[in-house]
């Protein structure tokens, strides 16, 4: 079975631009969330959506969106990219209906290097 | 704010030794924690999850959970070169589904 996949795997924009990264979740698992790591640091919450609802926003300001479609694929949007914005972002899928705890283990993506520039 | 700390490291180990990570949690509400391994320059793979008190091991791998004293750890033994990496602890912050990371350990094994 496929695991998460992400892409693009790596690009480079430049400051004021806006960028989509998308992301498809394990086969049969409902909740997508995204995470942005910066060099050095663990990965930070961003989003989290299950069955196409926004779920958890972490502390991140409103140039960053997303949203879950209805095959469970993802995408997230920055826009007015800043140079702090360069990262790994790694999208995550759980399937919570598999019990309380279980449920609440996540697998990640390849995810997508941002540079900005 | 919820956080989970990890010392950064680097913890170097001779090859064949036991390699010891932990972790600490400040959320008494957490209730599911996970060990990630990240290789430089590749996405965090889960090793290991836990959720009650006590030990449990995967082959080489023994995740230890005391969550009276909100601790975590993992235990590698005979460590392998190919253990180089870093590797995070996480918790389970409640919700559907919103796990905090630390900030990893790096562990080098040496040959």
């Amino acid at each position: 079975d496929a695991g998460v996949t992400q892409s693009p795997t790596h690009l480079i924009k430049t400051r004021g631009q806006h960028v989509t990264l998308r992301c498809s979740p394990i086969s049969g698992h409902k909740s997508v969330s995204w995470y942005q790591q910066v060099l050095g640091q663990g990965p930070q919450f961003i989003f989290q959506y299950y069955e196409k609802e926004e779920r958890g926003r972490g502390n991140f300001p409103d140039r960053f969106s997303a949203r879950q479609f209805p095959n469970y694929s993802s995408e997230l949007n920055v826009n007015a990219l800043l140079l702090g914005d360069s990262a790994l972002y790694l999208c995550a899928s759980n399937n919570p209906g598999q019990g309380p705890f279980s449920g609440n283990t996540i697998y990640f993506g390849e995810g997508s290097w941002l540079t900005v520039v | 704010q919820k956080e989970v700390e990890q010392n950064s490291g680097p913890l170097s180990v001779p090859e064949g030794a036991i390699a010891s990570l932990n972790c600490t949690y400040s959320d008494r509400g957490s209730q599911s924690f996970f060990w990630y391994r990240q290789y430089s320059g590749k996405s965090p793979e889960l090793i290991m999850s836990i959720y009650s008190n006590g030990d449990k091991e995967d082959g080489r791998f023994t995740a230890q959970l005391n969550k009276a004293s909100q601790y975590v750890s993992l235990l590698i033994r005979d460590s392998q070169p190919s253990d180089s990496a870093t590797y995070l602890c996480a918790a389970d912050s409640g919700g559907y589904q919103k796990v905090t990371f630390g900030t990893g350990t790096k562990l080098q094994v040496i040959p």
